[in-house]
């Protein structure tokens, strides 16, 4: 499995756009990359999924490079609410059988 | 239901005994998973299902822990001889089809005293 790399901790004033980098040199073929938040005591909510170029929902942007060996989410205009560990995870989602394995994420801190 | 549900929230226990964490997943969801989450640590997978069967049980840590999933829908995680060093958050995700991201559950809080 694909090991990611990623900031344990960012800080970040309301109103601000926040990019966190994820970095996974060894990405196969057959993963995706996978972003979820989590706030404290709730479950890993899912942000977005992408496998290559730019995906965007209603909540972040996902680029990812050419390469595939990193990725950046994106979250526009960040508010208190959004102070959450950001989860980056790489696996094979093609063939369904792989779960997805979580590394120690990035605390995010937006400050007032 | 709407989301996957876990019960119980919270369960103390006492070393040694056994204990029963039981998940709901999202209705029509044949892909099932359990987490296991220590204080500031990411969530540390421990099984997945698919249907009734597991399809990778290779995150157990030990023979103490198994787990259910009899008709494919509610999933039991079972401790048996509970020791402290059990105690974190239980997190049950589920998703559509194995090649979809899971959704997770609230969890249950586990505490071995």
């Amino acid at each position: 499995l694909a090991k990611t790399t990623q900031p344990i901790s960012m800080d970040s004033y309301e109103g601000q756009e926040v990019n966190i980098t994820c970095s996974h040199n060894n990405i196969a073929t057959n993963d995706y990359i996978t972003w979820y938040q989590q706030f404290p005591s709730q479950g890993p909510r899912f942000i977005i999924q992408g496998y290559k170029t730019k995906v965007t929902n209603e909540v972040a942007s996902l680029f990812i490079p050419a390469d595939r060996k990193s990725s950046t989410l994106s979250l526009p205009r960040v508010s208190l609410s959004d102070t959450a560990v950001y989860y980056c995870l790489v696996g094979d989602q093609l063939s369904g059988n792989t779960p997805l394995v979580f590394g120690k994420g990035t605390r995010l801190s937006v400050i007032a | 239901g709407a989301g996957v549900s876990q019960t119980p929230s919270n369960k103390v226990t006492e070393k040694g005994k056994y204990v029963e964490l039981r998940c709901d997943p999202i209705s029509g969801h044949t892909a099932l998973y359990w987490y296991r989450q220590s204080l500031g640590q990411g969530p540390e997978f421990l099984i997945y299902f698919q249907g009734t069967g597991a399809a990778d049980d290779s995150g157990l840590p030990n023979d103490r822990f198994f787990a259910v999933r009899p008709e494919g829908s509610v999933s039991t995680l079972k401790i048996q001889r509970t020791e402290r060093g059990d105690s974190a958050m239980y997190l049950c995700a589920s998703s559509l089809t194995g090649d979809r991201p899971p959704f997770f559950g609230q969890g249950t809080r586990l505490t071995v005293v």
